[in-house]
Formats: C-alpha cells, sequence, structure tokens
C-alpha cells in the first residue's frame, strides 16, 4: 500500500465541470503539497497548505491534517486544465518528500 | 527568472555507457534533489544535497552518482550498474532553513536505453 494514495488515477470531463482529486495518506506529514505536471513533463507547484483551505483562482486546495486526506478542486474546468495532479508529503522532520501517483486529468471542450 | 534548467530534454544511451544529466539552478536554493519517474508510480528519490560538497542516497541510489561541487550544480550520473535506466528524471531544489518550503521542479530529462 502506497503510503500516499490518490483517487482517482484517471479522469474525465467536460469543459465547465467542477473537478475534485482526492489524496490520503499514511504517514505523518507536516505540509501537503499539489502539484501539477504537464504532458512535457515538467512540475509545477500548485499549493502546500499544513491546514484548512487555500484558493488560487479557479484552483481550491483543502486538508483535514486529523483525517489525513487533503482535496484539490478545480471549478469550471477547461482544457488547459488537462495535467498529471500530484500530491506529496514531507515525512515529518525530514527533507523526503512522499509523492502520491498521481491522477491523470482530460478536459474535452 | 530564476529557475531550474534540466538539460537535455531527451538523452539516448547504449548499454554499458555512463551518462551524465545536467541540473543547474539560480535560485540560490541550498538542498536539490534527483527523482526518477516511471509510469504508474510516483516520484522516487534517487540522491539529495543539502549543502554544496556534501549528498545522501535516497530510496533507489544503486547504480547513480551525484556531486556537488557547487552550489547551482547537481549533475546525476547514471552508470552501467543501473540495469533499468530508462525512465523520466526530474531535478529539484527547495531553499532550506524555513519550514515547509516547496520544492521548485525541472522540466526533466527522459532518457532511454538504444
Amino acid at each position: 500500500k502506497n503510503e500516499v494514495e490518490q483517487s482517482p488515477q484517471n479522469l474525465t470531463a467536460q469543459e465547465g465541470e467542477f473537478i475534485t482529486i482526492n489524496c490520503s495518506y499514511s504517514v505523518g506529514i507536516s505540509a501537503l503539497h499539489w502539484l501539477q505536471q504537464h504532458p512535457g513533463g515538467g512540475i509545477v507547484s500548485l499549493f502546500m497548505l499544513s491546514s484548512g483551505k487555500k484558493k488560487h483562482g479557479r484552483l481550491i486546495a483543502t486538508i483535514n491534517i486529523q483525517e489525513k486526506h487533503s482535496s484539490l478542486h478545480i471549478t469550471a474546468s477547461h482544457p488547459r486544465d488537462s495535467a498529471v495532479y500530484i500530491c506529496a508529503g514531507p515525512l515529518a522532520d525530514t527533507d523526503k518528500l512522499i509523492f502520491g501517483t498521481g491522477t491523470r486529468l482530460q478536459v474535452f471542450p | 527568472d530564476g529557475g531550474i534548467t534540466q538539460s537535455p530534454k531527451y538523452l539516448f544511451r547504449k548499454e554499458g555507457q555512463n551518462v551524465t544529466l545536467s541540473c543547474e539552478q539560480n535560485l540560490n536554493h541550498d538542498a536539490m534533489y534527483w527523482y526518477r519517474q516511471d509510469p504508474g508510480q510516483g516520484l522516487r528519490l534517487i540522491y539529495y544535497s543539502q549543502i554544496v560538497n556534501d549528498f545522501q542516497k535516497g530510496d533507489i541510489a544503486e547504480g547513480y552518482s551525484v556531486s556537488r561541487e557547487k552550489k547551482e550544480s547537481f549533475p546525476l550520473t547514471v552508470t552501467s550498474a543501473q540495469k533499468n535506466p530508462t525512465a523520466f528524471y526530474l531535478c529539484a531544489s527547495r531553499q532550506t532553513g524555513a519550514l515547509n518550503q516547496p520544492q521548485h521542479f525541472g522540466d526533466g530529462t527522459r532518457l532511454s536505453i538504444l
């Protein structure tokens, strides 16, 4: 069992739909990162959060530390949101990031 | 603009050859990392360095070597001892000294065996 699990693994949506990607973890982490990986492979950091909720444009990330669960929401999805979304967390008191396997999102016009 | 530059984007290697992947950052970050990404798996840590002239093995260091002679550079050598080197390799850096600083990633190098 992976220490960081994401669901779903693959997701397709029509433009405009509301998207939710979930991340659950079984290890102690101090914060959770949401990353976006585009088809070319480069990774961009979207959010880092240790409590509550953060919003950036159409993206919203929430985390419940007690339940060890985080969600990434995309409102009014657009084809340019098509990418792999990865959650990751640093193990407490270490420099090591533990990564989920990613959720591949495809948004069709 | 500050960032991480990985080169080349695509790399081909003959069996039995060593090959070196370049990673340069101008973010003045202390820590640098190398990850390997395989289909269906999360990124796995190969090596990391928190300071110049020091580095530690990650989870899958066998068959790889690194050096950190300069703060801005952290090259990764894939040696002939790495039996399955075909993968996507990502370099990252992070500023240490403050809690939960995010890692910044390069665009990756895709290595294939001929």
